[in-house]
């Protein structure tokens, strides 16, 4: 079965710091991926995704990610983080071969200090 | 821009009582979903809906759940009788496409199920 795995539970930053969050997937065959983000009392909302191409795609906020396929990752970088950017964070797959379900890794609570 | 729009947004129900939680998804998209996500746990998906039927839906999603998409607006998950473990934030999302460079899922606020 399809599982994402996200590494950290709760990261926490200060204004500027660098920010990488893991995630990893397992499934053999083509995958979509994406990085949701959860702002505090909001819904979830598309960071970025990745379907085919460039192995490194930019998203909303300054946010960019790549896929290793080798690895089976699919990590969130932003080279300088901001408080607006505490946040829930969440890794998705979707199997190409499996309709629109997205599995979900267990989410990364963002704390930034100012 | 448009949004996926939930209803309501906390729901208290006694164990046993059926609910029905529901979403209007935006105008133009063909696919609906709901997902569950248990306090602490995962986001889980239930089901997803195309065509006025049911594509795709895990194993959570037994004969106590159900969907409807009753009017060209509504989409909805009914729970028959609800049980102390249905307690969760409940998601509702809808895409254009199944697959695809367009189908990104577009979530709802969620409404979170609270069974006493």
């Amino acid at each position: 079965a399809q599982s994402v795995s996200q590494h950290n539970h709760h990261v926490i930053l200060s204004e500027a710091a660098s920010l990488e969050l893991g995630c990893n997937y397992s499934y053999g065959g083509t995958v979509n991926l994406f990085w949701y983000v959860q702002y505090p009392g909001q819904h979830l909302q598309l960071l970025l995704k990745y379907f085919s191409g460039d192995p490194l795609v930019k998203g909303i906020k300054g946010f960019e990610a790549e896929f290793i396929k080798s690895k089976f990752s699919f990590n969130l970088r932003k080279p300088s983080v901001q408080w607006s950017d505490t946040a829930e964070y969440f890794c998705a797959v979707n199997a190409n071969n499996q309709g629109g379900k997205l599995i979900f890794g267990q989410g990364t609570e963002l704390s930034v200090k100012p | 821009e448009p949004e996926v729009t939930q209803t309501p947004s906390h729901q208290v129900t006694q164990m046993g009582q059926e609910v029905i939680l529901r979403c209007v998804p935006i105008s133009n998209h063909l696919y609906f979903y709901w997902y569950r996500q248990i306090l602490g746990q995962k986001v889980e998906f239930l089901v997803s809906f195309y065509n006025n039927e049911i594509s795709e839906k895990s194993e959570i999603f037994d004969d106590q759940f159900s969907v409807e998409r009753p009017d060209g607006s509504n989409f909805t998950l009914k729970i028959r009788s609800t049980k102390l473990e249905d307690s969760a934030m409940y998601f509702c999302a809808s895409s254009e496409r199944l697959a695809g460079p367009t189908d990104t899922q577009y979530f709802g606020p969620g409404t979170r199920l609270t069974v006493l």
